[in-house]
């Protein structure tokens, strides 16, 4: 069975500041990983898909890397900005499947 | 842009009551899933259908819970009777179908069981 893990759990920056945060898995035979953004009380907002034979993805200030041999990705966020205060979640399918596991998510706070 | 559209968006009901859940994907994507997320936690799923087919349902408790996609495009989950520890937020997703697609997720109908 897949196990998503994820730290730091909660996360608070200063408006401006770089900030990474990672995501590991234990079996890491998988097809791609997912970062989703979730507001309080609201549903997943995908933010980056990495394919298992990519390296990293980017979307605007945000990146996303992949290293599936070390069961590990991070997803640095630059110059981080009020509005970037959400929970963010890795997600991995198991092998064999298209299901997604899902960590515990890290609760980003920052502050103005 | 398209969204994955799930109805209520909050519901409030007595334990031993039924509650339906709704949702429609998508348009085109053939794999639909229901997650359950409890409160701090990760969604975790109930079940996933491809097309009107069910893939997976091992974690759904299916004495209380069950889910159909007629036709293969809009679904129900339903649980019947309610029970407190079922208060939750209910996910649906959508995707193309395939080993590599990205998964798509509705707004979420938040359940608190009284």
């Amino acid at each position: 069975k897949q196990e998503v893990t994820q730290i730091p759990a909660a996360l608070s920056v200063p408006e401006g500041e770089n900030l990474v945060l990672n995501c590991s898995f234990t079996d890491s035979a998988i097809y791609n990983l997912q970062w989703f953004r979730q507001d309080p009380g609201k549903g997943l907002t995908s933010l980056l898909l990495i394919q298992s034979s990519q390296r990293e993805q980017t979307s605007g200030r945000l990146n996303a890397s992949l290293d599936k041999s070390s069961g590990r990705s991070t997803l640095y966020i630059a110059a981080s900005q009020p509005g970037d205060s959400a929970t963010y979640l890795c997600a991995v399918p198991l092998t064999g499947a298209n299901n997604l596991f899902f960590g515990t998510g890290t609760r980003l706070t920052v502050i103005p | 842009e398209a969204e994955v559209a799930q109805s209520p968006r909050y519901k409030i009901t007595e334990k031993s009551q039924a509650v339906a859940f709704w949702c429609d994907p998508i348009s085109g994507h053939a794999t639909l899933y229901w997650y359950r997320q409890i409160l701090g936690q990760g969604p975790e799923l109930l079940v996933q259908f491809q097309d009107e087919s069910v893939v997976d349902d091992s974690q759904l408790p299916k004495d209380r819970f069950s889910a159909e996609r007629l036709k293969g495009v809009d679904s129900t989950l339903k649980i019947q009777p309610a029970e407190l520890g079922d208060s939750a937020m209910y996910l649906c997703a959508s995707s193309l179908g395939g080993f590599s697609t990205e998964a798509f997720f509705g707004q979420g109908t938040r359940l608190t069981v009284v």
